[in-house]
């Protein structure tokens, strides 16, 4: 079973400072997904990314994977309240089958404080 | 955003209840999953259909049986639960391998039913 460890675990920030959240793991994935999910409600898509060294930037939110493929980090810069929730990142395996399957981190929890 | 439902929202059942969960999908998917979210554990994989087979089953014990009856609905029916299968359980959806792009395979999330088991 792969795994995937997200570091910090929980995350506490004022308003207007900068984070990054890292996913690590020792198995290769042909990608990897963050997502973040609010209390009672299921996780959002956020951004897929593929090819190793991959950057991607959705507004203050910056995302890379790896060279390996392995790992991937999340940045976001100047948070905001609305930046609250959990963060998963996930590993996609795909099956020759069909379905693909994804092995999800351990989550970071991130509050903002106004 | 209403692509991928799920009914109900909550649910509190005794041990000796049977009931089910339903989600349905209308993103045009064929690839359908449940998940277990507990607390302070990841996400688990519960099962999986692609092109309303099943595809994976994560020896799941038998009091959860899933079924999919087409592409677009998939139901998860619970009986003599234990109260340590109280959690957060969720439905997502994606495009099939068969028909689209193998890597940038995503998933899309229901909001999930929250299950307490007495």
């Amino acid at each position: 079973t792969q795994l995937l460890e997200q570091s910090p675990q929980f995350l506490s920030i004022q308003e207007g400072e900068n984070l990054t959240v890292y996913c690590n793991s020792s198995s290769v994935f042909s990608s990897l997904q963050w997502y973040r999910q609010e209390p009672g409600e299921g996780p959002v898509l956020l951004v897929t990314v593929v090819t190793g060294g991959e950057v991607k930037k959705l507004k203050r939110l910056t995302f890379q994977f790896g060279d390996a493929r392995k790992d991937s980090s999340l940045h976001i810069t100047a948070a905001q309240p609305g930046d609250t929730g959990l963060y998963l990142c996930a590993g996609n395996e795909a099956w020759l089958s069909g379905a693909n399957n994804l092995f999800f981190g351990t989550g970071t929890r991130l509050t903002v404080i106004p | 955003e209403t692509g991928v439902t799920q009914t109900p929202r909550h649910l509190v059942m005794g041990m000796t209840n049977k009931k089910s969960l339903k989600c349905e999908q209308h993103l045009g998917h064929n690839a359908m999953y449940w998940y277990k979210q507990s607390a302070k554990k990841p996400l688990e994989l519960m099962f999986v259909y692609s092109l309303e087979e099943r595809v994976e089953n994560n020896s799941v014990p038998s009091r959860f049986s899933p079924e999919c009856p087409n592409s677009s609905h998939l139901f998860l029916h619970l009986h003599t639960l234990q109260p340590e299968d109280s959690a957060l359980y969720l439905c997502a959806s994606s495009q099939d391998l068969r028909q689209g792009s193998i890597v940038k395979n995503e998933q899309f999330f229901g909001p999930g039913t929250r299950l307490t088991v007495l």
